[in-house]
């Protein structure tokens, strides 16, 4: 069975533009969270999304965002871009992640965005 | 608050070694902890998963271990092996009145390198 498949790859930005980023779950898996991990900061919670709905929002400013279409894919974006921004763009994605899930999360191998 | 230290920070041992890495939690209403390896540039691949009514967890060399009123785990890796070399990071899901949905709290890792 597909892993989570995260596009594009790689991504060179410039400050102030926009970004978005694509997550395909695993089929049958309903719950995607998005992770940025940085060098300084590690692995931070962006957000979770379940049924098109999002359910749970880390610490992050009005800039990110995203979405969950109706066969369960996400997409994040990022707008006016900074330097900051630079970092390894997680997707992951699980069942339905209930409250005090005893469910794995299984990740993409990320998306690494640049901002120059 | 939740937080999660690993140490050592990074270790280096050599193959055939027994090893332990530590993960400690200030916030002792978890509903599971997760370590999980990552390769350089990639994503996180899950190893094991404990749930807070458990006490351990193994899977192959790998043993894990769960003591939540010390806000503890370990991570034993038996005679190790230069393919072991990686990235590990502990995580746990804490719960908080209903918004933990996708949300896992990350260590900032621990880095293994096993040399022939």
């Amino acid at each position: 069975k597909a892993g989570v498949t995260q596009t594009p790859r790689y991504l060179i930005k410039t400050r102030g533009q926009q970004v978005t980023l694509s997550c395909s779950p695993i089929s049958g898996h309903r719950s995607v969270s998005w992770y940025q991990q940085t060098p300084g900061q590690g692995l931070q919670f962006l957000f979770e999304y379940f049924s098109e709905t999002q359910r749970n929002k880390g610490n992050f400013p009005g800039r990110f965002s995203g979405r969950q279409f109706s066969n369960s894919r996400s997409e994040m974006n990022v707008s006016t871009l900074e330097l900051g921004d630079s970092a390894l763009y997680l997707c992951a994605s699980s069942l339905r992640w209930s409250d005090a899930t005893n469910e794995k999360l299984f990740f993409g191998s990320g998306t690494q965005l640049s901002v120059l | 608050k939740q937080e999660v230290t690993q140490i050592p920070a990074a270790l280096s041992v050599p193959e055939g070694e027994n090893l332990v890495l530590n993960c400690s939690f200030t916030d002792s209403a978890i509903y599971n902890l997760q370590w999980f390896r990552q390769d350089p540039g990639k994503g996180l691949t899950s190893l094991l998963l404990i749930q807070s009514s458990q006490r351990e967890q193994t899977s192959g060399r790998l043993n894990a271990s769960l003591d939540k009123s010390s806000g503890r785990s370990t991570l034993y890796i038996a005679a190790s092996q230069p393919g072991d070399s990686a990235t590990y990071l502990c995580a746990v899901g804490t719960n908080a009145g209903g918004t933990s949905y996708g949300k896992l709290t990350f260590g900032q890792g621990t880095i293994l390198t096993v040399h022939p």
